[in-house]
This record gives C-alpha cells, sequence and structure tokens, in this order.
C-alpha cells in the first residue's frame, strides 16, 4: 500500500538560513508525490509536485523539492526561509489503487524565527 | 475561478442538533473530497466522490455521518445527531483527473458541538 512519512513533527528555521522539511515515501509503482502547506486558520495549499522528469522539482514560494529514488525521499527545501514560511507542510502520494484519491502524511510543522 | 466553496465557515451546535455542511467543488473537476482535521488525529479523508459516485467511505467516522453529491457542483456532509467529539475542521476538496492528483482545497467549516 502507498504511503509517507514525515518524520519531523516540527522544524525550527533561523530566517535567511536555507529549510529542509523531509518526507520518504512507499509505492508499488512510479510514485506521483506532492507537497502541501496549511497556514493558520486556512485550507491546504498546493506547493509542488513530481510525477516524472527531473529529479528537481519547483513550486510556489521559492519551494523545491528533490525526488531520490534510490532513497525513497521527497524532502521540500528552500535555499532562504521567511518568517513568513511558518506554517505546516504536508508531504503526500498519490494512490495508485484509487484514482484521485491522496495519502497524506502526519505533517510538519515548521517554524522561521527572525 | 472562484475556488471550492464551503459554507458556513463557522458553526456552533448543541449536542444532538443536526449539522449540514456544504460544499461546491470548482467546476469541471471530477472528484470530490471531504476530510476532517484536528489536533489529535491530524488530517483524514472521510469519503470521496468520481463523477458524483460515493467511491470509498471507509473514513466515514460512524452511521451519525452521511454524504451525498446530488450533482457536479454541489456536496453536502451531515452529521445527525452531532457529538463534542466531531468538533473539529472539516474540508472540501476537488480535483480533475488530468491533473494527477493534485487537490484544491476550500477554506474549511469549523464545528463546535457543545
Amino acid at each position: 500500500a502507498q504511503s509517507v512519512a514525515q518524520p519531523e513533527d516540527q522544524v525550527n528555521v533561523a530566517e535567511g538560513n536555507p529549510l529542509t522539511v523531509k518526507c520518504t515515501y512507499s509505492v508499488s509503482g512510479n510514485p506521483y508525490l506532492f507537497w502541501y502547506v496549511q497556514y493558520p486558520n486556512r485550507g491546504l495549499q498546493f506547493l509542488l509536485k513530481y510525477i516524472t522528469g527531473d529529479n528537481l522539482v519547483k513550486g510556489s514560494y521559492g519551494f523545491e523539492a528533490e525526488f531520490n529514488k534510490s532513497q525513497t525521499s521527497f524532502h521540500l527545501k528552500k535555499p532562504s526561509a521567511l518568517v513568513s514560511d511558518s506554517a505546516l507542510y504536508f508531504c503526500a502520494v498519490r494512490d495508485d489503487n484509487q484514482g484521485g484519491k491522496l495519502i497524506f502524511g502526519q505533517g510538519t510543522e515548521l517554524s522561521v524565527k527572525p | 475561478d472562484a475556488g471550492v466553496i464551503q459554507s458556513p465557515r463557522h458553526e456552533v451546535t448543541e449536542m444532538g442538533q443536526e449539522v449540514t455542511l456544504r460544499c461546491k467543488p470548482i467546476s469541471g473537476h471530477d472528484y470530490l473530497f471531504w476530510y476532517r482535521q484536528t489536533m489529535m488525529r491530524g488530517l483524514e479523508l472521510l469519503i470521496y466522490f468520481n463523477n458524483n459516485v460515493p467511491i470509498d467511505d471507509s473514513g466515514m467516522p460512524e452511521d451519525r455521518f452521511s454524504a451525498k453529491m446530488p450533482n457536479a457542483s454541489f456536496s453536502t456532509l451531515k452529521i445527525q445527531p452531532s457529538e463534542p467529539r466531531d468538533s473539529a475542521v472539516y474540508f472540501c476538496a476537488s480535483s480533475r483527473r488530468t491533473l494527477a492528483g493534485e487537490q484544491f482545497f476550500g477554506p474549511g467549516t469549523r464545528l463546535t458541538v457543545l
């Protein structure tokens, strides 16, 4: 069965430093991977996705993610964090057994301090 | 496009009352999802529809919960009778098969059952 894991409940970063939010996946076929962000009192917003092609995927707000097949990882990265990046981040994988369904991780709370 | 629309945004009710949450998906999207988010349990998929037909309702907590999609532009999630443990934020999301699974979330309904 498809699944994703986000090993860190919380990540703390100083403003201006690079950030990484980790995600590992387990799938039976080719993975369709996603990152979403949730700001306080808002719905989830799509950041980026990997379907095929370049292992480095660029998304919204300066975020990017690196697909690593050998390590079954899809870590979210940003070269220079902003205080406004503080939010809850979800990794997700498409469930190939059920068409449009996404399997979400438990979420990682990112806190960027000035 | 207005995005996914949910109503009401906030609902406060008393235990035992019926609650109806509403969702209008993005026009042209053929999948609709209902999620529940709590601090304790995180983000849970309750049910999803494809072309107005319920595909997977295994996440619906119990018989007190029901969902319908009478047409492509409207869905309801009903709780009858409501209980305090149903207090949560309920999200509706929609997607289109050609988007490889990318989902668009509504702003959510914050339900409080007293």
